[in-house]
């Protein structure tokens, strides 16, 4: 699986979108970007995912930019609750072991 | 649905002590996991199994066995506990190749280790 870098913590005022980048310029082709959160003291829990297109559900939106290498994770009004790790993952969807290496992350702290 | 359940919630071991941690799922799910978390890292993945009879190693198998002799159990061992086992572990369950929107990991609430 592909490699990512995030920052290491960033800062987000409650009601503002919180825009979190990460790269990953050596993903492959067929290779997905995965958003999975830890809010302290829990297990992670799976955010969003895509390949190409941009995608969004009901917790946040994913922008991955043409070339693939690079990709923003946008919670469009955080909250309180938002606070936690955030983790980027690049891996096949297909992948049969079921695996999730996580790196580490960046904590986002949400202040009112 | 319960989801994934673990216990115990928190343990304490001295050195040299075995022990078993509990995972169980109960939405049919085949694919499971067991990842370790040491403070300030990410998550590690340790052992995982694709179905019933069928485990392999992860990551950072050493020191642990794993069995899986039913779809929703997925117990890990630990065979001679050591300081460096001092960890936060995380078991957590996915559909099998299902794909799509269903292609994701369920975590457990975790178990907190602490080897003497």
């Amino acid at each position: 699986d592909a490699k990512t870098t995030q920052p290491p913590s960033m800062d987000c005022a409650e009601g503002r979108a919180a825009n979190l980048p990460c790269n990953h310029s050596t993903i492959s082709g067929n290779e997905y970007v995965y958003w999975y959160r830890q809010i302290h003291s829990q297990g992670p829990q799976y955010i969003i995912h895509g390949l190409k297109n941009n995608e969004t559900n009901e917790m946040a939106s994913l922008i991955i930019t043409e070339d693939r290498k690079s990709s923003t994770l946008i919670l469009p009004h955080a909250t309180l609750r938002d606070t936690a790790v955030y983790y980027c993952i690049v891996r096949l969807e297909t992948d049969s072991w079921g695996k999730l290496q996580f790196g580490a992350g960046t904590q986002v702290v949400v202040t009112p | 649905n319960a989801g994934v359940t673990q216990t115990p919630k928190f343990q304490v071991l001295k050195t040299g002590q075995s022990m078993t941690l509990q995972c169980a799922q109960d939405m049919n799910h085949e694919y499971m996991s067991w990842y370790r978390q040491d403070p300030g890292m990410g998550l590690r993945l340790i052992h995982y199994s694709v179905g019933a009879g069928i485990t392999d190693q992860g990551e950072v198998p050493n020191g642990y066995n794993v069995s899986r002799s039913t779809t929703e159990d997925f117990p890990l061992r630990l065979l001679s506990a050591a300081p460096s086992q001092t960890s936060v572990y995380f078991c957590a369950s996915r559909p099998g190749l299902a794909g799509g929107s269903t292609d994701t990991q369920y975590f457990g609430p975790g178990t907190r280790l602490t080897v003497l």
